[in-house]
C-alpha cells in the first residue's frame, strides 16, 4: 500500500508558465517532505524541502506547499523553463527516523518552448 | 557536487554469478544508502550504512549483502544474481541521514542479468 503518491505520471507545460507537481500521503507522522529532480541516466538531485512546521518554503523558482489537513505536498515552478524538463519525487520522512525515506513514484514533467 | 562514483557504470552478467557494484565518495559522510529503481516502483532502499562496519537492512534487502569496512567506500553484493535484480542501482550519501540532510546520489549502475 503506497504512503506517498504522485498521481499523474507526466505533466506538460508551456515554457514561461507555471507547473504544479502534486503528492498526496497518508501518514501523519512523516515530518520532512523533500523533492528531488532527476534527468535521464543520472542519480535524483535534492530541489527543496519543508519540514511539518512550515506550510510554504521558496527557494528562487521554486515553491513548496504543504497542506497537513489535506495531507497534499506540491511543488511550483514560476516560470518554468525548457531545463526543468525532468522526472519529479518526492520524498517523505517518517518522523524521528532518519534512515528512511518513503518515494513517491515520480512525474515526468516536459516544459514545452 | 558531493563527490560520490559509482563503478561500473554498466554491467550485464549472467544468471548465477556473483556481481559487486561499488560506491566511493570523498565527502567523509557517514550515511550512505543503495537504492534501486524500477518501473512502476520508484526507489526502493537496499541497505544502508550509519558508520563504518555499521549496516542495516532496507525495505529490499533479499539477495543483496553489503560491506562498508572504510568510510569512503560502500560495497553492495548480489551473491547469486537473478534475472529480477535486473535495475538501476544508486548509491546515496547524506550527513546526518535521510530527511535531515539532502541526499547526494552517484549518477547510477545500469546492470542486466541475463
Amino acid at each position: 500500500d503506497q504512503q506517498v503518491k504522485q498521481n499523474s505520471p507526466s505533466l506538460s507545460v508551456q515554457e514561461g508558465r507555471i507547473s504544479i507537481l502534486n503528492c498526496d500521503y497518508t501518514n501523519s507522522m512523516f515530518d520532512y517532505f523533500l523533492w528531488y529532480k532527476k534527468y535521464p541516466a543520472e542519480g535524483p538531485t535534492f530541489l527543496i524541502s519543508i519540514s511539518s512546521i512550515k506550510d510554504k518554503n521558496e527557494d528562487g523558482r521554486f515553491t513548496v506547499f504543504l497542506n497537513k489537513s489535506a495531507k497534499h505536498l506540491s511543488l511550483h515552478i514560476v516560470p518554468s523553463q525548457p531545463g526543468d524538463s525532468a522526472v519529479y519525487f518526492c520524498a517523505i520522512r517518517i518522523a524521528g527516523n532518519n534512515r528512511k525515506l518513503i518515494w513517491g513514484l515520480g512525474t515526468s514533467l516536459a516544459v514545452n518552448p | 557536487d558531493a563527490g560520490i562514483t559509482q563503478s561500473p557504470r554498466h554491467k550485464v552478467t549472467e544468471t548465477g554469478t556473483p556481481v559487486t557494484l561499488r560506491c566511493h565518495q570523498t565527502e567523509n559522510h557517514r550515511y550512505m544508502y543503495w537504492y534501486r529503481q524500477d518501473p512502476g516502483h520508484g526507489l526502493r532502499l537496499i541497505h544502508y550504512s550509519y558508520g563504518v562496519k555499521d549496516t542495516d537492512k532496507g525495505e529490499v534487502s533479499d539477495g543483496y549483502s553489503v560491506s562498508r569496512s572504510k568510510t569512503e567506500d560502500f560495497l553492495l553484493t548480489l551473491e547469486s544474481a537473478t534475472s529480477s535484480q535486473t535495475s538501476v542501482y544508486f548509491c546515496a550519501i547524506t550527513s546526518q541521514g535521510q530527511g535531515r540532510s539532502p541526499l547526494h546520489f552517484g549518477n547510477g549502475t545500469r546492470l542486466t542479468v541475463t
